[in-house]
């Protein structure tokens, strides 16, 4: 079954420096999602992707935060100068295009650390 | 705003029937969700409910009213490995179908 993939599955940064969280989405959807959950807590919406644009973003995505689908396989998700509050798992999902009763689909995560 | 909730935790016995309940109060609502949550895993799709009644999938059924903002996921012939986490999601109307999650039940099951 096609799945979606994500890497690193843990990274440690210091903080202040930029972080780059890649995905591979299922093939064949378009829609393209990042959420995060910290840890103990609910998973929590961050943006929303699709035809090449952010299509709807949270509080949470502020200014330091990006997206991006730099080819037709990969949707990346940056971090500019992170901080100690971005400690969290990172979650990509994507869904596929037929009837907005689609799943959306979650890879396992980036469990990101911040020291 | 929106307001989705689930009990904290809850426990049952291998083999039996266990009924995790949502309520959500949100403006704008275009379907239910339920995914399973092992720890430190990822979510994985279980249902989807959008209409009021009942929808079966196996061991598992969701059911959802919406005059009520109420939902249930139900669990027939509890294994050991169905502890987990169960996450109730809302998706909302408009936009580009963004899920708001509950902070999920953990269930426990014993033999």
């Amino acid at each position: 079954e096609p799945e979606v993939t994500q890497t690193p599955s843990h990274q440690v940064t210091q903080m202040g420096q930029e972080v780059i969280l890649r995905c591979v989405p299922i093939s064949n959807h378009l829609y393209f999602y990042w959420y995060r959950q910290i840890l103990g807590q609910k998973v929590e919406f961050l943006v929303s992707f699709y035809n090449n644009e952010i299509s709807e973003k949270s509080e949470i995505f502020d200014d330091q935060f990006s997206v991006e689908r730099p080819d037709g396989s990969n949707f990346t998700l940056k971090i500019r100068s992170t901080k100690l509050e971005d400690s969290a798992m990172y979650f990509c999902a994507s869904r596929s295009e037929g009837g907005s009763n689609q799943p959306q689909h979650f890879g396992d995560g980036t469990r990101l650390s911040i020291l | 705003g929106q307001n989705i909730d689930q009990p904290t935790e809850m426990t049952a016995t291998e083999g039996a029937i266990v009924q995790i309940n949502c309520t959500y109060q949100t403006s704008g609502f275009n379907g239910l969700f339920w995914y399973q949550q092992h720890a430190g895993e990822a979510p994985t799709f279980l249902s989807y409910n959008v209409l009021d009644g009942l929808e079966e999938k196996g061991r598992f059924s969701s059911f959802l009213s919406r005059s009520k903002g109420y939902s249930y996921l139900l669990l027939k012939e509890l294994q050991m490995k169905d502890s987990a986490s169960y996450l109730c999601a809302v998706r909302k109307s408009g936009g580009y179908n963004k899920l708001i999650f509950g902070a999920g039940t953990r269930l426990a099951v014993h033999p």
